[in-house]
């Protein structure tokens, strides 16, 4: 057990629609990372957010976008869904630490995954 | 850019024996993390070991440890008393702001 949870489990969508995934972190984790893995392949990073803002973002377009809470939870927003989002979604939380203005992250914990169909 | 390459897409050990998983990757970095990750079917993302580049001694988790060689990128997973639970999909990843995975390795294991 990681303590990083994810919500929904399953979720099935059709090409067009708009769909947002949820990750509840490990209690002290300032920072959380999302990461897409389709069938087959390692995790891509999408984006990572610390301390409620956009701190890194991968080869992910602008409709990918995301939100941080101060109570340790994490949106991810999927907006025009295509077929090719089909995909594992993970999320990871983790604790940085800025020390004279360069980050250093601890390790990553994972949820469980949102696994999304995109008809 | 930094990379991640895992040269073998699967292999296989018996039961109780030792197996090898190669990692390399490249980076212009000298302070940095490197990780193996674990995920079975249920795709889980498991923590296996993690290595600090800035120390020289290679990581250690029970019957899990890394050969890992700076100069060379290379950093190897070693797996020994091989265990049916071991059998998963096994990601090498390195670490500064991001993770970045190779494209893993699945392992099998028999009895």
């Amino acid at each position: 057990e990681t303590g990083v949870t994810q919500s929904p489990t399953h979720l099935i969508k059709t090409r067009g629609q708009q769909v947002t995934l949820r990750c509840s972190s490990q209690s002290g984790h300032n920072t959380v990372s999302w990461y897409q893995q389709a069938l087959g392949q390692g995790p891509q990073f999408i984006f990572q957010y610390y301390r409620e803002e956009e701190n890194g973002r991968g080869n992910f377009p602008p409709r990918f976008s995301g939100l941080q809470f101060p109570n340790y939870s994490s949106e991810l927003n999927v907006n025009a869904l295509e077929l090719d989002d089909s995909a594992l979604y993970l999320c990871a939380s983790s604790l940085l630490w800025v020390v004279r203005g360069e980050g250093i992250q601890e390790t990553q914990y994972f949820g469980p995954g949102t696994r999304l169909l995109v008809l | 850019a930094q990379t991640v390459t895992q040269s073998q897409p699967e292999m296989s050990v018996q039961e109780a024996e030792t197996v090898t998983l190669s990692c390399t990757y490249d980076t212009s970095e000298s302070d940095y993390y490197l990780f193996w990750y674990k995920q079975p079917p249920s795709r889980q993302m498991i923590l296996v070991i993690r290595q600090e580049a800035y120390k020289q001694q290679n990581a250690t988790e029970n019957r899990f440890s890394v050969n890992f060689q700076k100069a060379a990128k290379s950093f190897s997973l070693k797996i020994s008393d091989s265990q049916l639970g071991d059998a998963a999909m096994y990601f090498c990843a390195y670490n500064t702001d991001k993770l970045i995975f190779g494209t893993g390795t699945r392992l099998q294991v028999f009895p």
